[in-house]
């Protein structure tokens, strides 16, 4: 199996700029998660979804996060407008059945993004 | 709600010493624990797990951690440490009710000296 491919690896954007990343999880996993990471706050939750649907977005820092999850191999996180407090690395993560029990979250190679 | 504290930001080890990452949560009832292992430039790995049953947990890569409820502690260890394991560990806390959630702790950065 490929893990869990995330594309870009590196992005580099304007301020303003829209900016999409992507994530294809695992094949057969039903949950889907997006994480942030930075120095400051270290690896935070954004959203998951579970069989495409979004569980839990409490996390998404404001509007102009979009997350979607079109059917169960596909994923995108989008910002719009970007800013520079945006910068960070995006990590896109996919389990099984999403119980925390029996099942591991794997995670993508994560998407390296700055925004100038 | 739940979280988790790992008090050393950086540790600097010796290869073939032995290790102990420190990992403190808090949650109200049994947790449901990990530690992760992130390499540079790469995604987070899963090391091991802890639900229930046995506190003392085996994982990949000869690391094990053991559970203390008494000290809200779930500490990583390693007989001997490999060059190759300078990277960063989290340990993270999931949720056992209405959800899927991870709560990682800052991470600690841990440097081999050969």
């Amino acid at each position: 199996d490929a893990g869990v491919i995330q594309s870009p690896r590196h992005e580099v954007t304007e301020m303003g700029q829209e900016v999409t990343l992507r994530c294809k999880p695992i094949s057969g996993h039903d949950y889907l998660f997006w994480y942030r990471q930075t120095m400051m706050r270290g690896l935070e939750l954004l959203i998951y979804f579970n069989n495409n649907v979004p569980i839990d977005d409490s996390g998404m820092p404001e509007d102009r996060f979009s997350a979607k999850m079109p059917n169960a191999s596909f994923s995108t996180l989008k910002i719009q407008p970007s800013e520079p407090r945006d910068s960070a690395v995006y990590f896109c993560a996919s389990s099984l059945a999403g119980g925390l029990y029996t099942d591991t979250q794997y995670f993508g190679p994560g998407t390296r993004l700055t925004v100038l | 709600a739940q979280s988790v504290t790992q008090p050393d930001i950086h540790i600097t080890v010796s290869e073939g010493a032995s290790l102990e990452l420190r990992c403190n949560y808090s949650y109200g009832a049994t947790p449901y624990l990990f530690w992760y292992v992130q390499s540079p430039g790469q995604g987070l790995q899963l090391l091991l797990k802890y639900f229930s049953g046995d506190t003392l947990v085996q994982g990949i890569k000869g690391f094990e951690a053991e559970f203390k409820r008494s000290q809200s502690s779930f500490n990583l260890r390693k007989p001997s440490v490999h060059w190759s394991d300078a990277a960063e560990y989290f340990c993270a806390v999931g949720s056992t009710g209405g959800g899927n959630k991870l709560t990682f702790g800052t991470g600690t950065q841990l440097k081999v000296e050969l």
